[in-house]
């Protein structure tokens, strides 16, 4: 089966600019995740979708990043305006076809990696 | 929230020996820990998963153990290969996969 896709896989950007990922999440997978992963650190989850709606924003900064998943399969994440310590790799994440095990687990996409200069 | 830490950050043995790595988690309705490994440049993938109501289990080297008591899990690896180096990441997640918190990774290399 094709793997979760994200683009674009790199992006510079200077400091107040704007940015904004895609992603394609498994199909048949009604769980969609955002993580920042900063370099030398784990995955942070930023957002949590469930089909269109929003599981877990907490760790969202929200002054500056949004996300959507309007029809419940792609999501963009955007970030307006960017600042320097949003350097960072963006992986997308999809798991869970209802009812078939184990559902848990979670696919990365190859994430994006943004440079914010 | 969920808040998990890993040890050692890094880690380094011979090609042939065991390796362990340690999390501790804080929020007692965690039910679900995988482990994921990052090689340079990749994405994360899931090399072993554990559930709540099991204390160990085993595929082929790799080995996880779970303390819901102390909660504490651990990854083991045996007869470590140099295509084993790479960073290890821990995670717990509450009901499901919801939540999902990770480690701050450890880096891991076997030397031949």
């Amino acid at each position: 089966e094709a793997g979760v896709a994200q683009s674009p896989r790199y992006k510079i950007i200077e400091k107040r600019q704007s940015v904004a990922f895609w992603c394609n999440p498994i199909s048949g997978h009604a769980t969609l995740y955002w993580y920042q992963q900063i370099l030398g650190q784990g995955p942070k989850l930023l957002i949590q979708f469930q089909n269109n709606g929003v599981v877990d924003d907490s760790q969202l900064p929200k002054d500056r990043f949004s996300a959507e998943r309007l029809k419940g399969v792609d999501s963009t994440l955007k970030i307006q305006p960017a600042k320097l310590e949003d350097s960072a790799v963006y992986l997308c994440a999809s798991s869970g076809v209802a009812g078939v095990r184990p559902h848990n687990e979670q696919f990365f996409g190859p994430g994006t990696r943004l440079t914010v200069l | 929230g969920e808040n998990v830490e890993q040890h050692p950050s890094t880690l380094s043995v011979q090609e042939g020996d065991s390796a362990v790595i340690k999390c501790t988690y804080s929020d007692s309705a965690s039910n679900y820990f995988p482990w994921y490994k990052q090689e340079l440049g990749k994405r994360p993938q899931l090399i072993i998963d554990i559930r709540s109501n099991v204390g160990e289990k085993k595929d082929q080297r790799i080995a996880v153990t779970l303390n819901k008591t102390a909660k504490h899990f651990s990854l083991h690896i045996t007869e470590t290969q140099p295509e084993d180096s790479a960073v290890y990441f821990c995670a717990a997640s509450v009901h499901n996969n919801n939540d999902m918190r990770f480690g701050a990774g450890t880096r891991l290399t076997v030397k031949p």
